[in-house]
Formats: structure tokens, C-alpha cells, sequence
């Protein structure tokens, strides 16, 4: 059973341009999360989905990004026109319906880090 | 979602029992205690979860006091391969569905 996978493992990208972070939740998973971390810092929720749907986004800013879980293929995050404050890593994470107690609740992707020059 | 504050870095030797300590005053009733380790360069992984008094995986413990407005997270016998960022987290374990709230964590260093 393959784990959280995140692509691209590393993106460099310069200001103004387009971002698209790319993950695949573990098999029978259908809870997406995206987070974001900066150096020395721990991780900051940003948007929770379910297929097709947007659950929480209290943690993205409200300009330039922007999330989706289609009913096929990855979870996109999409950051527009980015901004060097943007360079961090981006953390996807998965959980299933319904999680057992004493168990990780959540499985994390190995990161994608966006650097923006 | 409870506060949590934990030592910023801890240093061990190899071999040693490293215990980390997390205080979370404001705890509530439904609220269950989470350990995360992250690797740099990876994405945090779970270490282990509890409510009340102790559990114990192949890993690690964890003590919670009968207050539980503190927790311990015990690693036997540290490597170098030990050496990450511990997070301790707190939050509805009845919902795994619920976004994790991480602070800055503990950085632990393992010397040979």
C-alpha cells in the first residue's frame, strides 16, 4: 500500500508565476490536507477536502491560492502570481473514513519545497 | 484547539532514555494526546496517541498524568537516528477528520 505521494519533491519557481503542487492520498482514503511549513517552524494548516468538495479552507489565504480534490486524479494546490513569502514546504496529508483511536489520524507526504526566486 | 508548549531542543547521548515533556493546561474532556516525529526533509509521522495514565508501543511511552495537563513522551534508548523534531499535539481523537494544530515542536539531537 503505496503512502501519501507528493510531486514534485522540489519546485523553483520565479516571482509571478504559477505554482501547482500535486498529492495522491493513500489508497481508500478520501480526506485531503494541505499544510505549509517554514523554516525552523511547525506546520500551519491550510485547506481540508473531500472529493470534489472544499471543507475547510480557514487556513488559506484568501488571494493566489487555491485547492481542489477532482473526483479522479490528485489534490491540486495552486498558488498564482507567487511572491517570495511563498517558499516553504507543502505538506499533503490523508486520512480514511473513519480513523481508529491509538492510530495515526493523519499520513504525511514526504513535501513538496517551493522555492521562489 | 489546546495550547501546547514543549522545550524548544533537548541534547542526548546514544543510549540514553530521552523524556520530553508537554504541558497543555487547558485540555478538554474529548481531547486526546498526540506525538508526531518529522525527519528533515519529510513530512511528520505518527508516534503514538493516549487520553489517560500510560501507553506503550514498540516505540515509544507515553505517561499522562491524572490531570493530564501535561504529558511525557518516553524513548528508550535513543540513536542517532533518533535525532528529529517532536511534536506533541492535542485535539478530539473521537475525529480524526479535524485539521492537527502543531506548535514549533522539540528538536532533539542525539551525540554519539
Amino acid at each position: 500500500n503505496a503512502g501519501v505521494m507528493q510531486n514534485p519533491r522540489h519546485l523553483v519557481r520565479r516571482r509571478g508565476q504559477e505554482a501547482r503542487l500535486r498529492c495522491s492520498p493513500m489508497k481508500g482514503h478520501s480526506h485531503v490536507y494541505w499544510y505549509r511549513q517554514l523554516p525552523e517552524e511547525g506546520l500551519k494548516f491550510m485547506v481540508y477536502l473531500q472529493k470534489e468538495n472544499i471543507i475547510d479552507e480557514s487556513g488559506m489565504p484568501k488571494e493566489r491560492f487555491s485547492a481542489e480534490f477532482p473526483k479522479e486524479g490528485p489534490s491540486i494546490l495552486r498558488i498564482q502570481q507567487v511572491v517570495r513569502g511563498d517558499s516553504a514546504a507543502y505538506f499533503c496529508a490523508s486520512s480514511p473514513l473513519v480513523p481508529g483511536l491509538g492510530t495515526d489520524t493523519q499520513y504525511f507526504g514526504p513535501g513538496t519545497r517551493l522555492t521562489v526566486l | 484547539l489546546a495550547k501546547t508548549t514543549q522545550p524548544i531542543s533537548m541534547d542526548s547521548y546514544e543510549g540514553q532514555e530521552v523524556n520530553i515533556t508537554c504541558s497543555h493546561n487547558n485540555i478538554a474532556t474529548n481531547d486526546y494526546i498526540t506525538w508526531y516525529q518529522q525527519f528533515p526533509s519529510q513530512g511528520p509521522r505518527f508516534i503514538i496517541q493516549g487520553y489517560k495514565t500510560k501507553v506503550t508501543n514498540e516505540v515509544a511511552s507515553l505517561f499522562i498524568p491524572a490531570d493530564r495537563k501535561s504529558s511525557t513522551l518516553s524513548l528508550p534508548r535513543v540513536s542517532l537516528s533518533d535525532t528529529a523534531v517532536y511534536y506533541c499535539l492535542v485535539g478530539d481523537g473521537n475525529s480524526g477528520n479535524t485539521p492537527l494544530v502543531f506548535g514549533k515542536g522539540t528538536r532533539l539531537s542525539v551525540i554519539a
